[in-house]
């Protein structure tokens, strides 16, 4: 029983490709995440969504689109990928935006792999 | 912005023998949440503790406590009876009390030595 999952878990591809990673989290929370780590695990916030709605965004290329079709998916979608964009991608999610013990729940990453 | 800082990029502890990272972060709230997460070669990211910035008694679960110094903004996490399993990548972050937007560390990788 994966609380939040990932597919896929690795994913190699050829620069200028466009790509999606899917994320889907059956905890009935409202909010979710992307979250980049590059190759010196530096953690960095990309998107959170709340009931639809992009709350943060932070300074990502335009290139990365999150889309969520509805309140338990966020889909990460990259255009024209380069070789920059390989690192490992988390999903998280939370029960609400804010407030008091509002844990992040993480998904297990998926590796891209641009070559 | 707040920022959080994590001076040790490795550690490394006997089995049994007890070990400290550090941690320390810049704010202008008064209110905020500091946790430390566990990072195994899995990559699965895990809490392992978390503090509430209002609360002056410092967190404790089972073999892992925190030392919480809100004057000093430091949130250190000392393991206790170290075991193989807790060999890692350890991430301290922060995030303010009204919104989502967590920040980590750069991490400290744990090695434990049998």
């Amino acid at each position: 029983d994966t609380a939040v999952s990932q597919t896929p878990k690795y994913l190699v591809t050829q620069m200028g490709n466009d790509k999606s990673i899917k994320c889907e989290q059956n905890l009935g929370h409202d909010t979710m995440y992307w979250y980049k780590q590059d190759s010196k695990k530096f953690l960095k916030i990309m998107f959170s969504y709340n009931n639809k709605e992009l709350i943060i965004n932070e300074t990502v290329p335009n290139r990365f689109s999150p889309k969520s079709p509805d309140k338990a998916h966020l889909n990460l979608h990259i255009n024209s990928l380069e070789l920059g964009d390989s690192a490992v991608y988390f999903c998280a999610s939370s029960p609400k935006h804010g407030g008091k013990r509002n844990e992040q729940f993480f998904g297990p990453g998926t590796r891209l792999t641009v070559l | 912005a707040q920022t959080v800082t994590q001076s040790q990029p490795e550690m490394s502890v006997q089995e049994a023998e007890t070990v400290t990272l550090s941690c320390t972060y810049d704010t202008s709230e008064s209110d905020y949440y500091l946790f430390w997460y566990k990072q195994p070669p899995s990559r699965q990211m895990i809490l392992v503790i978390r503090q509430e910035a209002y609360k002056q008694q410092n967190a404790t679960e089972n073999r892992f406590s925190v030392n919480f110094q809100k004057a000093a903004k430091s949130f250190s996490l000392k393991i206790s009876d170290s075991q193989l399993g807790d060999a890692a990548m350890y991430f301290c972050a922060y995030r303010a009390y009204n919104n989502n937007d967590m920040r980590f560390g750069a991490g400290t990788r744990l090695t434990v030595k049998p």
